[in-house]
This record gives structure tokens, sequence and C-alpha cells, in this order.
């Protein structure tokens, strides 16, 4: 069965809103998450890397100030989109680390009209 | 040095043929070399994985062959069927369950 659940899978959303997805580990506590962004026919980026209970470590060029990351317990972790505009229209992507394995969540697609 | 190169970017295979695609790495603290596949609309899943410390790992008809001094890696999936269509990705971290860095993608479309 699933080791991560994401929510929602897919969400429009109109231009200056903004938009929670989360991430979640159903059987087991993630010491690390991270989310990841991937435009169509391209590759993913590594957006963030969250720990639980601390802040996330955003990779270069992320605004942290637009996609908030909060990790507040061992199983949950969600990325919101602020102030979302058209650009940010992407496949977005968690992945949960479990002592040495990880898993990918199944992925949202956000469309910002 | 955290980049990870994959080609092709897009591949044609008959069904029944070998499906070959490449990766190559420049950070030698890379120990883990994970390929996942990915369906549109899916999240990726991981098809296998190998550490370093061997030159080739098969599972099925997919193998991933390692070659440590020349840092590259690749995918062959034997015997490939239309139900293999999708996008390939490699990938590399320092550990499995750290940060990985994705190669650009390959799309495999395989014909009946």
């Amino acid at each position: 069965g699933a080791v991560v659940s994401q929510h929602p899978s897919w969400v429009i959303c109109k231009s200056g809103t903004s938009v929670k997805i989360e991430c979640r580990s159903l059987d087991f506590q993630a010491t690390t998450m991270f989310w990841y962004r991937q435009f169509p026919k391209q590759s993913l980026m590594l957006m963030a890397t969250s720990n639980e209970g601390s802040k996330a470590t955003y990779e270069q060029g992320v605004e942290k100030d637009k996609f908030l990351i909060n990790h507040a317990s061992l199983t949950l972790s969600t990325l919101t989109v602020t102030s979302a505009h058209p650009e940010d229209s992407s496949f977005y992507i968690c992945r949960i680390s479990v002592n040495t394995e990880a898993f990918f969540g199944q992925g949202t697609r956000l469309t910002v009209v | 040095q955290q980049q990870v190169k994959q080609s092709p970017q897009s591949l044609i295979v008959q069904k029944g043929g070998i499906s070959i695609i490449n990766c190559a790495y420049e950070n030698t603290a890379f120990d883990y070399f994970p390929w996942y596949q990915q369906f549109p609309g899916k999240g990726p899943a991981l098809l296998i994985a190998i550490r370093p410390d061997v030159s080739e790992k098969k599972e099925g008809r997919f193998t991933i062959s390692f070659n440590k001094s020349a840092k590259q890696f690749s995918l062959h999936i034997m015997d490939s069927q239309p139900g293999d269509s999708a996008t390939y990705f490699c990938a590399a971290s320092r550990n499995q369950g750290g940060k990985l860095i994705f190669g650009q993608g390959t799309e495999l479309s395989v014909k009946p």
C-alpha cells in the first residue's frame, strides 16, 4: 500500500490566492521531507528540504516567502504557495525520508488561472 | 558538481528491443544511484537502484550498469514492451534517504 499520501491531487486556483498542499507519511515517522517542482516535459527540481520542528532549507532561487513549508509533525509536511500566479502552475511532489529509505508522493497538479 | 546529465532526451524502441539510457555525474561523494519511472500525471516510482560498490545490478528485465571510474551509469530495459513507455529519470544522492539530484529525463516510447 501507499506510504505517502499527498493531497490534493490537483487544484485550480485564481491568481493572487494561496494554495496549501499536504504530504502525509502513512506508516512511518518521516524525519525529513523534500519538496520538488516539475514543469511539463522537464525534470524534478528540488525546492526545499524540511526537518520536523525546524525551518526548511530552501534551494537557491526558491523564494521562501512565496513557498511556505511547515513540517509540524513527523507525519505531516505542508507546502503553501502564497499569492499564486500562472507561472507557479506546475506539478508539486513531496518525498519523505524514513531512515535510509525514501518514498515519493503522487504529486499535486496546480493550475493558477 | 551537483549535476547529473542524462541522455538521450527521447528514445523510440520496437517491442522486444533493448532500451538504453545513460547518465553521468560529477560529484564523487554520491553513493546512491536510483532510476525512476514516471507516467504522465503521476509521481516517480523507484525502478531499480545501485551503489558504487557493484558494477551491475539486475532486476527482471531491468539492469543497471555502473562505471565508477568513468562516473557513468546506465539503465538497460530488455525485451521492451509498450507498457514500458514512460519517462525515465536517473538520480544521485549521498545516501539513500538524502537529497536526490535528478537527470533531465528520457521519454521512452516502445512501438508495438
